[in-house]
């Protein structure tokens, strides 16, 4: 079985400033995808990044990047110059070869402070 | 990437009574899927809606309080029927990317069960 962990329940960080969500998983499935979602107080699933358990390089898109660490099973997020409209709930996720449904972690609130 | 619609965005229903969420997308896709984020909670998957075929659900999902339909490629319909205040969440409907390397997600319904 898949699973994953979001230690952060909630974060405060201040606008401009770099910020890390934590994320580590479990599978045994050595064919896995890791996923990062925002989710704005309008409640819809927004897709930041995606991150492959074969891929080389860690992923980013634009100032979202995904710090892979493969042997710590861990697949944290990091924004780059944190932007007030960043303030939402955020979620990590996993999906693997062998079963089509994605896991979902409980999710990190983060909150930009102007 | 395809554009998903739901309708109802939000409502608010009486306990014993159904609500159906449609969830429209602008292009094919083979594999849609039914979530609910309970407040507070992160999402679960309540069954995978296959065109063509009966919809698969998760444990702890029957087909009996949540039935799909799934009449083409593009429209998928979810019912939460007799419905009590413990249903009250936000329904999510996704499709599988290209590659089916992720998911995305419409705007949700927000479904109020007084």
């Amino acid at each position: 079985a898949q699973k994953i962990t979001q230690t952060q329940p909630g974060m405060f960080v201040q606008e401009k400033e770099a910020v890390t969500l934590d994320c580590t998983y479990d599978t045994s499935d050595p064919s896995y995808g890791l996923f990062w979602y925002k989710q704005p107080s309008s409640g819809e699933m927004i897709f930041l990044i995606y991150q492959g358990s074969y891929d080389q390089q860690n992923a980013t898109e634009g100032r979202y990047s995904l710090n892979f660490q493969k042997a710590r099973k861990s697949a944290n997020l990091v924004i780059s110059a944190s932007q007030l409209g960043d303030s939402a709930m955020y979620f990590c996720a996993i999906t693997t070869s062998s079963a089509s449904k994605i896991i979902f972690g409980s999710g990190t609130r983060l909150s930009i402070r102007p | 990437s395809a554009v998903i619609s739901q309708k109802p965005s939000r409502d608010i229903c009486q306990r014993g009574t159904s609500l159906t969420i449609q969830c429209q997308v602008d292009s094919q896709v083979t594999m849609m899927f039914w979530y609910r984020q309970q407040p507070g909670q992160s999402l679960t998957l309540i069954a995978t809606a296959n065109q063509g075929s009966e919809a698969t659900y998760e444990s702890g999902f029957v087909i009996d309080k949540f039935p799909i339909s799934r009449p083409n490629l593009t429209f998928s319909t979810l019912t939460v029927s007799n419905m009590s205040p413990e249903d009250s969440s936000i329904y999510l409907c996704a499709i599988a990317g290209q590659g089916a390397d992720t998911q995305y997600f419409g705007p949700g319904t927000r479904l109020t069960v007084l």
